[in-house]
């Protein structure tokens, strides 16, 4: 049993197009973190959402965690084939140093040109 | 300023061996996390070592077993390698006490077992 779900699994879009994902989970976080990760590589930091109902825009990527602090989404706005790559959640323990973190399966990004 | 720099990039064991992975955390951050990502699924925290000393533990067993050096370096040993055992293995570091501080993370080492 997965700490936290992501969905879709995989989304594949055309250049242009807007895109919902998600992240949910029964247990509260104390903060929810997304990753990019490109092949052959390792996750990048996007964001960190910290405040239930807090609203963070990276460019064209908008963050939102849950007033909960159970869920969070993240929307692109006309999507690019760079925008391409597996999208990562991820929530610390409670009571852990940040090091430790349970991650979501991800959402696969195809972003066609 | 070098990232963290992990070594190294693809391996490839056979059933049974042994196998020792390494990662140099990103310049001043002294606490290094070693994370599991298989095929399809995000990564599993294994480890983390702070001064020289294994912090805290995920569900792995024991033949996953790890060391960190007076440089804050560190290395992750697999024992007994099995099949399933093949994954993308992430290093991770970030300075102890911080907070939010930005984790950063290695580009791992693809491990492939036969």
């Amino acid at each position: 049993t997965q700490l936290l779900e992501q969905s879709p699994q995989f989304l594949s879009i055309q250049e242009g197009e807007n895109l919902t994902v998600y992240c949910n989970s029964s247990s509260v976080f104390s903060s929810l973190q997304w990753y990019r990760q490109e092949p052959g590589e390792g996750p990048v930091l996007l964001v960190t959402v910290v405040t239930g109902g807090e609203v963070k825009k990276l460019k064209r990527l908008t963050f939102q965690f849950g007033d909960a602090r159970k869920d969070s989404s993240l929307h692109i706005t006309a999507a690019q084939p760079g925008d391409t790559g597996l999208y990562l959640c991820a929530g610390p323990e409670r009571g852990s140093t940040l090091g430790r973190l349970y991650f979501g399966r991800g959402t696969q990004l195809t972003v066609w040109p | 300023d070098a990232g963290v720099t992990q070594s190294p990039t693809h391996l490839i064991k056979t059933r049974g061996q042994q196998v020792t992975l390494r990662c140099s955390p990103k310049s001043g951050h002294d606490t290094v996390s070693w994370y599991q990502q298989a095929l399809g699924q995000g990564p599993q925290f294994i480890f983390q070592y702070y001064e020289e000393e294994e912090r805290q533990r995920g569900n792995f067993p024991d033949r996953f077993s790890g060391h960190q050096f007076p440089n804050y370096s560190s290395e992750l040993n697999v024992n007994a390698l099995l099949l399933g055992d093949s994954a993308l293995y992430l290093c991770a570091s970030d300075r102890m006490g911080r907070g939010l501080e930005k984790l950063f993370f290695g580009s791992g080492t693809q491990l492939s077992v036969l």
